[in-house]
């Protein structure tokens, strides 16, 4: 995998309310993709993933879109939580490759 | 399933000392792992990417006499920081996918402080 090492932009949400992550990805070819969540001082944990012949897929509180067209990934996340809080990376792969995004960082306020 | 371990969790040592951090894949077998450092608020670097007994391929930038990586198993991977430096001090990240899969589990990654 690539990633590049950027300063995290930053989503502030209410505490009930509905949060969305947004992810540009880079690489037509790439069919596979996940949403990872990094809480601090801990390694990212996988969430969901989707395949590129889908457009939307539910979790638990979770639901992650695909807009292959525009070359865009979102995580929705219903009724946030503070537990929420971390940082939230995507991840496109494709060719036996992965690329991260810069990740963002998900601030809860109660 | 898919738990990957790291060990030790946080090391402190003298400049100059060499530090070895393993990664271990504890359910699953791993034919690949990966090895990141991450720096405070900032997303992940890959370092390396090591196939099992094959030499690690490392990404641009990254001096391989520096970190030292073997995965002699599939189930192990170790880093090696040598003559380590405050700058080296940073977390670091591993991650392994296995079984076909491209999905990368990570472990709980290694704070390296060095004095």
């Amino acid at each position: 995998g690539e990633s590049v090492g950027l300063h995290l932009p930053t989503l502030s949400v209410q505490e009930g309310d509905n949060s969305i992550i947004n992810c540009a990805y880079s690489n037509s070819a790439s069919d596979y993709f996940i949403w990872y969540k990094q809480e601090s001082g801990k390694g990212p944990q996988f969430i969901i993933d989707i395949r590129s012949n889908m457009d939307k897929r539910q979790g638990q509180r979770v639901t992650v879109l695909l807009n292959k067209t525009v070359k865009h990934l979102s995580l929705q996340i219903a009724a946030t939580q503070p537990g929420d809080s971390a940082v939230y990376f995507c991840a496109e792969i494709g060719g036996f490759k992965t690329i991260f995004g810069a990740g963002t960082r998900l601030f809860v306020k109660a | 399933g898919a738990v990957v371990s790291q060990h030790p969790s946080w090391v402190i040592c003298k400049s100059g000392t060499s530090v070895k951090i393993e990664c271990r894949s504890l359910d699953f077998q791993a034919t690949t792992m990966f090895w990141y450092r991450q720096f405070p608020k900032q997303s992940l670097m890959l370092m390396a990417t090591s196939n099992e007994g094959s030499k690690a391929t490392y990404e641009q930038g990254v001096e391989k006499d520096k970190f030292l990586i073997n995965h002699a198993s599939l189930t192990l991977s170790t880093l090696t920081v040598t003559s380590a430096h405050p700058e080296d001090s940073s977390f670091y990240i591993c991650s392994a996918t296995g079984g076909g899969s491209d999905t990368q589990y990570f472990g709980p990654g290694t704070r390296l402080t060095v004095l």
